[in-house]
């Protein structure tokens, strides 16, 4: 079944980094890994996409396995407005994303 | 500035009518997407369009229409078939191609009462 696997949940404390890992091991070699990250009641909001390196930008970094069955997500420094749902999903092979529950991050204070 | 609308916000609706939602991009994006969101839940695909006047079931098309005579708009009709329509609905779009990346509206949240 192609799908991605991410932990329920996940706590951090402000201004530590997180890493929000993702295991997507029916992914095919052009498929890309996508990040989304969704507050309440808003659109998802693009975070980062990668295929094969490790991607930065201004929001995060990602961190791909070799053998690209799996990625994480690092944001460097963690504020407040950081918390939210993160999603990682791909296409894996067709023409639209598929999506999963998602990693819903607290980040405490 | 470019992006994409979702119109309204909250809509109420009673059991049995159908209701149209609004969706519009000024992107230029080729391709467009009508997700579903239940509470707790991930995000579900309804229907799907790569270009103007053609468009694709999702995992979950039933109960759904959608129409794309225009490349700036894909409105999604929730007909009376659909069980259980009350959830939070989502449209998205992007340039078709590897590697592209989703432009998400804020979201109507639909309530059939």
């Amino acid at each position: 079944d192609a799908k991605t696997t991410q932990p329920n949940s996940m706590e951090s404390n402000e201004e530590e980094p997180v890493h929000l890992p993702c295991n997507h091991s029916t992914i095919s070699g052009t498929d890309y890994i996508h990040w989304y990250r969704q507050l309440p009641s808003q659109g998802p909001e693009y975070v980062i996409h990668g295929l094969t390196s490790n991607v930065n930008n201004r929001m995060a970094s990602l961190a791909i396995a070799e053998d690209r069955k799996s990625s994480t997500l690092i944001l460097h420094r963690a504020t407040l407005r950081d918390a939210a749902v993160y999603y990682c999903t791909s296409n894996f092979g067709n023409e639209k994303l598929t999506f999963g529950t998602g990693t819903r991050l607290t980040i405490i204070p | 500035d470019g992006g994409i609308t979702q119109s309204p916000k909250y809509l109420f609706r009673k059991e049995g009518q159908n209701v149209t939602l609004s969706c519009e991009q000024n992107l230029n994006h080729d391709a467009m997407y009508w997700y579903r969101q239940d509470p707790g839940q991930g995000l579900r695909l309804i229907y799907y369009s790569q270009i103007v006047n053609d468009f694709q079931k999702g995992d979950i098309a039933e109960g759904y229409s959608v129409s794309r005579e225009k490349k700036e708009s894909f409105p999604l009709t929730v007909t009376s078939a659909q069980k259980n329509p009350t959830a939070f609905y989502l449209c998205a779009s992007s340039t078709t191609g590897q590697g592209r990346g989703y432009t998400f509206g804020s979201g109507t949240r639909l309530t059939v009462v």
